[in-house]
């Protein structure tokens, strides 16, 4: 049983670079979410897709902030001109169509910015 | 606008005991659905127990079981026979129809060997 995928697991950069994250979700599911998890708190919603259609953007994803899922399949997620404040845990998360449908999690990738 | 809280930041319970995990929330919506997920120290987040709100019995998954309490918005966890594998922060987490979840800020709990 292939889980939610994510890479880097972790990855710390220097304020002011970008960086890209990656979100395999499980086959058959439809719909990718992420969210931002910082420490000792519930996750953030940011966005999801349903296929290859992001379908929804919480107001925490600045334009600094930028996700695609071409192809209905993988995710990216990529954060331009890093800020200290970004440092938190990104979590991908997949599930079939539903409000219904619980919704699987990937190990999740820890950015640190210096 | 959905909101989740979670009153216990930290619990604690011994081994074999029995503990309850608080969880109120609010939404608009007459037809939702509610969860509790189970995040291990540095480990994935899962599924512990889903809710459908339409449903009056209360979901049960082996040692887990929920008191859910329509009238008062409250949906708590219990966790009977506690393992030390058992340790965890606990979110409760909600849906409805065209919103996503919405998740409190946790509790963790603590296991006493």
């Amino acid at each position: 049983d292939t889980g939610v995928s994510q890479n880097p697991r972790h990855k710390i950069t220097k304020r002011g670079q970008n960086v890209t994250f990656r979100c395999d979700p499980i086959s058959e599911h439809n719909r990718l979410y992420w969210y931002r998890q910082t420490l000792g708190q519930g996750p953030e919603f940011l966005t999801y897709f349903q296929n290859e259609a992001q379908l929804e953007k919480s107001r925490l994803l600045s334009d600094r902030f930028s996700a695609e899922r071409p192809k209905g399949s993988f995710s990216t997620l990529e954060i331009q001109r890093t800020e200290q404040g970004d440092s938190a845990m990104y979590l991908c998360a997949s599930s079939f169509k539903g409000s219904n449908q619980p919704q699987h999690f990937g190990d999740g990738t820890r950015l640190s910015i210096l | 606008a959905q909101t989740v809280t979670q009153s216990q930041p930290e619990m604690s319970v011994q081994e074999a005991e029995t503990v309850t995990l608080s969880c109120t929330y609010d939404t608009s919506e007459s037809d939702y659905y509610l969860f509790w997920y189970k995040q291990p120290p540095s480990r994935q987040m899962i599924l512990v127990i889903r809710q459908e709100a339409y449903k009056q019995q209360n979901a049960t998954e082996n040692r887990f079981s929920v008191n859910f309490q329509k009238a008062a918005k409250s949906f708590s966890l219990k966790i009977s026979d506690s393992q030390l594998g058992d340790a965890a922060m606990y979110f409760c987490a909600s849906s409805t129809y065209g919103q996503n979840f919405v998740f409190g800020p946790g509790t963790r709990l603590s296991v006493l060997p």
